[in-house]
């Protein structure tokens, strides 16, 4: 069955230590997201993006990194300059023109 | 500024109970609507969307929503409440043109809990 497999499902991360969350899917779906999502603030959007080799800073860009070398995968680095990762991490594609998003089924970071 | 609201952060309703969540938009032109649902520790599940002509909308588990272009509203409506609806409700819309199409802006949510 087609979907969205993020990895892993929950994620420990040390004080200035960089984590990388896994985003794959197998819809054939050009488009692809990444959003944050914290008690009470709904979901706010990290990066996107529309095709393979470009991707646009969304809503909370800072402290995060992207790439999509392929249009399977679009891994979301968590790096030592955001502040405050702890949160739930939700990767989606989407086929536009009013299908919505596909969601994966998200990775919960916490620092310890 | 453009946004999506749901003015009710925390519902409550008993079990068998009809249920109505709200949600509004501020956009110039009708975009796409839909209507997502998350269990705790899940994804969000798309339940239904609207994108034109009749604007009252099926959708899985019993819900429907109706779509009021003059209130620029897109309530999502259940008419007896299982106590396994009780989840964290979203809507969003997607602009229906210009260079974010594809992009879901999102309500903060409703949580919906039930009374057995």
């Amino acid at each position: 069955d087609g979907g969205i497999t993020q990895s892993p499902k929950y994620l420990f991360r040390k004080e200035g230590q960089n984590v990388t969350l896994s985003c794959e899917q197998n819809l054939n779906h050009d488009a692809m997201y990444w959003y944050r999502q914290d008690p009470g603030q709904g979901l706010r959007l990290i990066y996107y993006s529309q095709i393979v080799n470009d991707f646009q800073k969304g809503d909370i860009a800072e402290g995060y990194s992207v790439s999509r070398e392929k249009k399977e995968s679009f891994p979301l680095t968590v790096t030592s300059a955001q502040k405050n990762p702890t949160a739930f991490y939700l990767c989606a594609s989407i086929h536009p023109g009013g299908y919505g998003y596909t969601f994966g089924s998200g990775t919960r970071l916490t620092v310890v | 500024a453009q946004s999506v609201t749901q003015p009710d952060i925390h519902i409550t309703v008993s079990e068998g109970a009809s249920l109505e969540l709200r949600c509004n938009y501020s956009y110039g032109a009708t975009p796409y609507l839909f209507w997502y649902v998350q269990s705790p520790g899940q994804g969000l599940q798309l339940l239904l969307k609207y994108f034109s002509g009749d604007t009252l909308v099926q959708g899985i588990k019993g819900f429907e929503a109706e779509f009021k272009r003059s209130q620029s509203s897109f309530n999502l409506r259940k008419p007896s409440v299982h106590w396994s609806d009780a989840a964290e409700y979203f809507c969003a819309v997607e602009l229906a043109r210009g260079s974010t199409l594809g992009r879901l802006y999102f309500g903060r949510g409703t949580q919906l809990t039930v009374w057995p």
